[in-house]
């Protein structure tokens, strides 16, 4: 299996501009996470999917800010206008959906590689 | 207060020591830890995922959590320069596919 593909890697882009960020989950996966690393803030959770539908989006910082998954094996993250504060670190992971209350290895999430996006 | 905190560190060690990393939280209802291990611009990588209180062993690594002090751990024995790295603690609560709640990691030093 390929694991999470994230792209682009890098991204550097000036202040006011639409960003991207695409992700691929693992095949068979029926959720899909959005997170943010910066120095400052650490790891922090923006949305999440199941089977395409956003869950949770309250970690999404404003409205600037928009995710879709049109189908089970694509989402974007979308930043527009792009501000300096947005650089960080963006990373896509993926999971099962859990069969029971029994934590496996299996059930948790698996990380992409993360898109670095710097916005000037 | 920030939901988990963790020591950022550097935490610089020889070759072969015991190496202990923690993280307190504050939210009772966190259930469900893991450890995570992330490497200079990689994702971060599951090493360890336990519930509620006690012990769990994988090799060289321990797991450990204390849900009344609300403080778990993570041991690396016979520690390698390939263990140099940062490690995240995250946690949620319930056993469902929940987003993870992160601490901002550790960063592990390895000296050979």
């Amino acid at each position: 299996d390929a694991g999470v593909i994230q792209s682009p890697r890098h991204e550097v882009t000036e202040m006011g501009q639409e960003v991207t960020l695409r992700c691929k989950p693992i095949s068979g996966h029926d959720y899909l996470f959005w997170y943010r690393q910066t120095m400052m803030r650490g790891l922090e959770l923006l949305i999440y999917f199941n089977n395409n539908v956003p869950i949770d989006d309250s970690g999404m910082p404003e409205d600037r800010f928009s995710a879709k998954m049109p189908n089970a094996s694509f989402s974007t993250l979308k930043i527009q206008p792009s501000e300096p504060r947005d650089s960080a670190v963006y990373f896509c992971a993926s999971s099962l959906a859990p069969r029971d209350l029994i934590p496996r290895i299996t059930d948790t999430q698996y990380f992409g590689p993360g898109t670095r996006l710097t916005v000037l | 207060q920030k939901e988990v905190e963790q020591d950022p560190g550097p935490l610089s060690v020889p070759e072969g020591a015991i190496v202990s990393l923690n993280c307190t939280y504050s939210n009772s209802a966190f259930q469900y830890f893991m450890w995570y291990r992330q490497y200079s611009r990689k994702g971060p990588e599951l090493l360890m995922y336990t519930y509620s209180s006690g012990n769990k062993e994988d090799g060289r690594f321990t797991a450990q959590v204390d849900k009344s002090s609300k403080y778990i751990s993570l041991f690396i024995r016979d520690s390698q320069p390939s263990d140099s790295a940062t490690y995240l603690c995250a946690m949620k609560t319930g056993g469902g596919a929940d987003g993870l709640t992160f601490g901002k990691g550790t960063h592990l030093i390895i000296q050979p």
